[in-house]
């Protein structure tokens, strides 16, 4: 079983849509869980940063973890065509090395 | 300048060239790291820094070689690389290496092998 599985899409939506992305993990001692968004030939650009269990607001995006279940999601309301980029999420936690697990990525086109 | 800066951002090489891979980070930050991300693939760690020293080695291949002067400089050494290599090399920086700290990302090194 993979460390980190996330669906690597694409999904495309239409703008105003919500955009709903995953991941599930195996790990239970991951502690930090992160959002990263990539714009193509750009590197990944820290989105949302969360700790433990809970959900975190910040403007149109969210960013739900839920340990219990080693699942964690973003959510991306009032989508725009600057949304359309590839949303990695990343976790890490347990080693004290700082260690990223990330997902392959998701790829999101939202069209105007 | 601000943030993570790598350089060159695209290189093409041949298998017996030798190049080296620059990073740069104005965040004052003590950790640094070096990923490999391909295509369809999750990113890879391949190197970690703190304050200049290396703490992991991802069983990397002896043809990469990493090197921190200080602690917002590293560099990455190409040599006898394999056409498996092509991809992007990310470097990353963070205020340590505990685990609580969120890694920023340069734009990254387009590699390819001929």
């Amino acid at each position: 079983q993979k460390e980190v599985e996330q669906d690597p899409g694409p999904l495309s939506v239409p703008e105003g849509a919500i955009v709903s992305l995953n991941c599930t993990y195996s790990n239970s001692a991951f502690q930090y869980f992160m959002w990263y968004r990539q714009y193509s030939r750009k590197g990944p650009e820290l989105l949302m940063y969360t700790y433990s269990s809970g959900n975190k607001e910040d403007g149109r995006f969210t960013a739900q973890v839920d340990k219990s279940s080693k699942y964690i999601s973003l959510f991306i309301r009032d989508s725009q065509p600057s949304d359309s980029a590839t949303y990695l999420c990343a976790m890490s936690g347990g080693d004290g090395n700082n260690r990223l697990a990330f997902g392959k990525g998701n790829q999101v086109v939202v069209i105007p | 300048e601000t943030g993570v800066t790598q350089t060159p951002r695209h290189l093409v090489m041949g298998m017996t060239n030798k190049k080296s891979l620059k990073c740069e980070q104005h965040l004052g930050h003590n950790a640094m790291y070096w990923y490999k991300q391909s295509a369809k693939k999750p990113l890879e760690l391949m190197f970690v820094y703190n304050f200049k020293e290396q703490t992991e080695n991802n069983s990397v291949p002896s043809r990469f070689s990493p090197e921190c002067p200080n602690s917002s400089h590293l560099f990455l050494h190409l040599h006898t690389l394999q056409p498996e290599d092509s991809a992007l090399y990310l470097c990353a920086s963070s205020q340590s290496s505990g685990d609580n700290q969120p890694q920023h990302f340069g734009d990254g090194t387009r590699l390819s092998i001929l």
